[in-house]
């Protein structure tokens, strides 16, 4: 079985552009999450798409949104990037059954 | 809410040496808990879970884990570290109920030849 895809793995971008991040879930998995990763802050959960539904947020700013599509691939989107949203964006697909997520590699997103 | 606590941000082993890595979670439910394991520029490596049943864990790479829940703690262990462990380490909580896992804050592992 294929693993978590995400595309691409390293972007850098220039402050107020906007940025699209991709993930291919698990084949038969329906559970998108979105992770941030700072040094500072952690693990920071975003989002999750359960059947193209948004099924929990966390506290981030609006300008981070995402989607689902009916193959269970996903996207986040974040647009006027500022210096502060440089991090490794994580996406996980969740095995509903057993509660684990299994984590893409990550897509290191360098805002300068 | 959840959360999770682990103790130490970085913790440091000779090779050859016991590994003990400290998770405490809160949860008004009964858990599911999770140890991931992480490299660098890597995404997350499930290295063991614990559901429901037997409380001692058996995981990837020679850990296991046992859940306590007189002491609300799933400690992350390894008897013997090898040069490959050094990694950063999160113990993460679910509470089955569709929500997302929480993570702690992380332990990063060195191991000193």
């Amino acid at each position: 079985k294929a693993g978590v895809t995400q595309t691409p793995r390293y972007l850098i971008k220039t402050r107020g552009q906007q940025v699209t991040l991709s993930c291919s879930p698990i084949s038969g998995h329906r559970s998108v999450s979105w992770y941030q990763q700072t040094p500072g802050q952690g693990l920071q959960f975003l989002f999750e798409y359960f059947s193209e539904t948004q099924r929990n947020k966390g506290n981030f700013p609006g300008r981070f949104s995402g989607r689902q599509f009916s193959n269970s691939r996903s996207e986040m989107n974040v647009s006027t990037l500022e210096l502060g949203d440089s991090a490794l964006y994580l996406c996980a697909s969740l095995n509903t059954g057993g509660g684990e997520a299994f984590f893409g590699q990550g897509t290191r997103l360098t805002v300068v | 809410a959840q959360s999770v606590t682990q103790l130490g941000s970085h913790v440091s082993v000779s090779e050859g040496a016991l590994v003990l890595l400290r998770c405490n979670y809160s949860s008004s439910v009964p858990p599911y808990l999770f140890w991931y394991v992480q490299y660098p520029n890597q995404g997350l490596q499930l290295l063991l879970k614990y559901t429901t049943g037997a409380t001692l864990v058996k995981g990837i790479n020679g850990f296991e884990a046992e859940f306590k829940k007189s002491e609300t703690s799933f400690h992350l262990t390894k008897p013997s570290a090898h040069m490959s462990d050094a990694a950063e380490y999160f113990c993460a909580v679910s509470d089955r109920r569709n929500t997302p896992l929480v993570f702690g804050k992380g332990t990063r592992l060195s191991v000193i030849a």
